[in-house]
């Protein structure tokens, strides 16, 4: 069975600061997906990473992909409050019908001003 | 209307009530999928429906029934509920079920 684990799962973090949120999963993927909830809102879609090595960038966030180490972090570079959100990560398996995401638990981020 | 669209956006029904969320996509996507998201626990997918076929699902209770007429709107029928099932129900869709999924703003469920 897959599963796909973040760490950590809460984090108190000081504007200014860079910290990385670390995405392991179980089994072989070449898809993964980084997503962001706001409290009391919907998912919202960050990074598609679709190849080993792949690196994206948005702002303050960049994701990565390392398909042979089946990890993916999601770093973030000088935080402000704004950033304050849960962040999940999902993983992509199977081929044709038995395709399917995996949801992390998602990583609690708050950001103190 | 773009993207992914839910009604109603909060809901709150009794045990006995029998009551239907809406989901739909605006996307040309081919698959949709019912989650469920409370507090005790992370993301809980519910069904997923690739083609209108329903290809999963993970052993929900009986009390949810899904529907999918068509590759645009998915259907979640609700009766006899209980107040565990409160949550926040969100409806997703993708153009593959294992591509980059777009999710709509939720329905905040409560079962009195």
């Amino acid at each position: 069975e897959l599963k796909v684990e973040q760490n950590p799962l809460f984090l108190s973090m000081q504007e200014g600061k860079n910290y990385t949120i670390y995405c392991n999963y179980s089994t072989t993927s070449d898809r993964l997906y980084w997503y962001r909830q706001d409290p009391g809102k919907s998912l919202e879609s960050l990074f598609v990473l679709l190849s080993n090595g792949a690196v994206k960038q948005e702002g303050r966030l960049m994701a990565s992909l390392d398909t042979k180490a089946r990890l993916s972090t999601l770093h973030i570079t000088a935080a402000v409050h704004d950033l304050s959100a849960t962040y999940f990560c999902a993983v992509g398996v199977g081929r044709n019908r038995d395709d399917k995401i995996i949801f992390g638990k998602g990583t609690r981020l708050h950001i103190l001003p | 209307e773009t993207g992914v669209t839910q009604t109603p956006r909060h809901l709150v029904m009794g045990m006995t009530n029998k009551k239907s969320l809406k989901c739909e996509q605006h996307l040309g996507h081919n698959a949709m999928y019912w989650y469920k998201q409370s507090a005790k626990k992370p993301l809980e997918l519910m069904f997923v429906y690739s083609l209108e076929e329903r290809v999963e699902n993970n052993s929900v209770p009986s009390r949810f029934s899904p529907e999918c007429p068509n590759s645009s709107h998915l259907f979640l029928h609700l009766h006899t509920l209980q107040p565990e099932d409160s949550a926040l129900y969100l409806c997703a869709s993708s153009h593959l079920t294992s591509g980059e999924q777009y999710f709509g703003p939720g329905t905040r469920l409560t079962v009195t």
